[in-house]
């Protein structure tokens, strides 16, 4: 596609349930990243992979939380029992994967945990 | 750990005048970033920064970097109302980036 696509733009979820928000990177690139943003806040990592192979998922709040990507492309965050304070924006970027490359980011997944 | 500060946090110009928005980080960062949100919407990119002395300009905006000093800046000049949005920086050493709180910047006619 055009941009970094997510899914679904919109949750609302119950308390104790889990979540699965799925992100598909631009096409061809190779690093993938998991962001939370709250309101008024700036984004905070999460999780970076680059193809299937996650390197960095020191950002990740707890055991709750997990993420993958099977063949190098698409993405899923999911949270497992989820809590009230998950409720935020959850926003994926990719990049083509050199340092320094632009990273784009997309629209981002509302979370919210009633 | 990397610490990114930005200020001011809110600025309030006027149209036609010219403004500048710091980001100072705390340990060395090999890249730095600026992004522009506007409401309810994306991260959008505006400049990627790599080596000391680098600038880029785009239009009214224009962005340096100072990694001795740990500084970046971004310079706006001859502000008009469509600039009006949360601009960020961003650094990191790894590819885990540390973002600022973000400026929110208001232009008013």
């Amino acid at each position: 596609g055009a941009g970094v696509s997510q899914s679904p733009r919109y949750k609302v979820t119950k308390r104790g349930q889990d979540v699965a928000l799925r992100c598909d990177p631009i096409s061809g690139h190779v690093s993938l990243y998991w962001y939370r943003q709250a309101l008024g806040q700036g984004p905070e990592f999460l999780t970076y992979f680059n193809y299937e192979a996650q390197q960095d998922k020191s950002g990740l709040p707890n055991d709750r939380f997990s993420a993958e990507r099977p063949e190098g492309s698409i993405s899923t965050l999911t949270i497992q029992r989820t809590e009230q304070r998950d409720s935020a924006m959850y926003r994926c970027a990719s990049s083509i994967g050199g340092r320094g490359d632009t990273i784009y980011f997309g629209e981002g997944s509302w979370l919210t945990v009633v | 750990e990397l610490k990114v500060e930005q200020n001011p946090l809110f600025l309030s110009m006027q149209e036609e005048k010219n403004y500048t928005i710091y980001c100072n980080y705390s340990t060395t960062s090999d890249r730095l970033y600026w992004y522009r949100q506007d409401p309810g919407k994306s991260l959008e990119s505006l400049f990627v920064l790599l080596s000391n002395g680098a600038v880029k300009q785009e239009g009214r905006l224009m962005a340096s970097l100072d990694t001795k000093a740990r500084l970046s800046t971004l310079h706006i000049t001859a502000a008009v109302h469509d600039l009006s949005a949360t601009y960020f920086c961003a650094g990191g050493g790894s590819e885990k980036l540390v973002f600022g709180k973000g400026t929110k910047l208001t232009v008013n006619p």
